[in-house]
């Protein structure tokens, strides 16, 4: 899988927008970015994924550099329902074709009211 | 409906028992899955079932048993663990074992081995 970089932590306020990095350098051109959130005592839930282009959904919005070699996960009000782990994946072809999500260790989010 | 359910919640056991671990889709996946979680950890692949076939087995010890009986139903079969197996057993479930397929994930079982 292509190795992701996250940054250990990041806070943020209620109502507030979140930018959540994601380095993916050895990416290849047909592996998708994708990002999953787990809240507490929960397992991880699917947030969003993109190829190329910035993508938008009812959870957030997913803005993919021009090289492909960084996203940026973009949440525009934060709540505190979102306070969470966030993973950014990306399925490289790690020698099979099968649906392989290799989680790194994910950004915890935090959010003050 | 997008749920996966796993049972049960909670399931404490000894080194010599024999368990197992059950999880249930209803949305017509044909791929499912087995993550491990120790705590303040992500989760590890474990196991691949495409098609109800083992498809990847992520060199886990014989002590876990994955079984998937239907489309539909996916086991973990536990037998002799180690104290260091207890943490959170995740199951998950996608159309298909693309590499580009969301994955939907259970709320786990959380296991402690004494």
């Amino acid at each position: 899988d292509a190795k992701t970089t996250q940054p250990n932590s990041m806070e943020s306020n209620e109502e507030e927008p979140v930018h959540l990095p994601c380095n993916h350098s050895t990416i290849s051109g047909t592996d998708y970015i994708h990002w999953y959130r787990q809240l507490p005592s929960q397992g991880p839930e699917y947030v969003i994924h993109g190829l190329t282009s910035n993508v938008n959904n009812r959870m957030a919005s997913l803005a993919i550099a021009e090289d492909r070699k960084s996203s940026t996960l973009i949440l525009h009000r934060a709540t505190l329902r979102d306070a969470a782990v966030y993973y950014c994946i990306s399925p490289g072809a790690g020698g099979t074709s099968y649906g392989k999500l290799t989680f790194g260790q994910g950004t915890i989010l935090t959010v003050h009211p | 409906d997008t749920e996966v359910t796993q049972t049960p919640k909670h399931l404490v056991m000894g080194m010599t028992n024999k368990k197992s671990l059950k999880c249930e889709q209803h949305m017509g996946h044909r791929a499912m899955y087995w993550y491990k979680q120790k705590a303040k950890k992500p989760p590890e692949l474990m196991f691949v079932y495409s098609y109800e076939k083992l498809s990847i087995n992520e060199s886990v010890p014989s002590r876990f048993s994955p079984e998937c009986p239907n489309s539909s139903l996916l086991n973990l079969h536990l037998h002799a663990l180690q104290p260091e197996d207890s943490a959170l057993y995740l199951c998950a479930s996608s159309q298909g074992a693309s590499k580009g397929g969301t994955q939907y994930f259970g709320p786990g079982t959380r296991l402690l081995v004494l």
